[in-house]
């Protein structure tokens, strides 16, 4: 079975500061990962995912993440956040044909 | 672009009600999910489907039921709503190519449903 774990469920930031969201997975097998982003009273969207190659992917927003195979880390970065980046991100794990998310992350970026 | 939409944002039942969450999309996908989220819990998922009339149990299925008819829509259905069901449902839909587990999941705005 696979797992997705979201290390930190609240992260406060000032505006233009640096961060990063925290997510790390199981699986005894190869799996794809993503990041998706839900604004306030909206759905979710896609911000990146990884499926093979470079382990440094991009996405939009400015927002990119690294893929760590032997620490099982999909971690999220964005050097300079701003106001309109505040929204609930979540972190998927996709093996078979179904996807399964972290508990989710709320970034709050203050001005 | 793709759009998917769900027939409600905001939905109202008492418990006992049969309720019934719609859901459309119009970009020509096969697969189409519904999940639950709620706070701390992030999404799970109770059922999906891979084709027209086809259907698969998720993680959390108990208490719920859904129908495909035609390939752009996807129904769930409460039976007899209870107030453990009162949450946040999302549906999504997929391509389904033969990458079906690389595919990216597009999602619908939600329907928070209230069970008194």
């Amino acid at each position: 079975a696979q797992s997705v774990t979201q290390l930190d469920s609240q992260v406060p930031v000032f505006e233009e500061a640096p961060v990063e969201l925290r997510c790390n997975y199981s699986s005894s097998v190869s799996v794809y990962l993503f990041w998706y982003v839900q604004y306030p009273n909206q759905g979710l969207q896609l911000l990146l995912k990884y499926l093979s190659g470079s382990t440094l992917v991009k996405g939009i927003n400015g927002f990119e993440a690294e893929f760590n195979k032997s620490q099982t880390s999909f971690h999220l970065r964005k050097p300079s956040v701003h106001i309109s980046d505040t929204a609930e991100y979540f972190c998927a794990v996709s093996r078979g044909g179904d996807m399964r998310f972290g508990a989710g992350t709320r970034l709050t970026v203050k001005p | 672009d793709v759009k998917v939409t769900q027939s409600s944002r905001y939905l109202v039942k008492r418990t006992g009600e049969k309720v019934f969450l719609e859901c459309v999309q119009d970009m020509d996908h096969e697969n189409m999910f519904w999940y639950r989220q709620d706070p701390g819990l992030g999404l799970r998922l109770i059922y999906f489907s891979y084709d027209v009339k086809m259907k698969e149990k998720g993680d959390i299925p108990e208490g719920y039921s859904v129908s495909r008819e035609k390939k752009e829509r996807f129904s769930l259905i409460l039976e007899s709503a209870s107030t453990n069901q009162t949450s946040m449902y999302l549906c999504a839909s997929s391509l389904g190519t033969s990458g079906t587990r690389a595919d990216t999941q597009y999602f619908g705005p939600g329907t928070r449903l209230t069970v008194l």
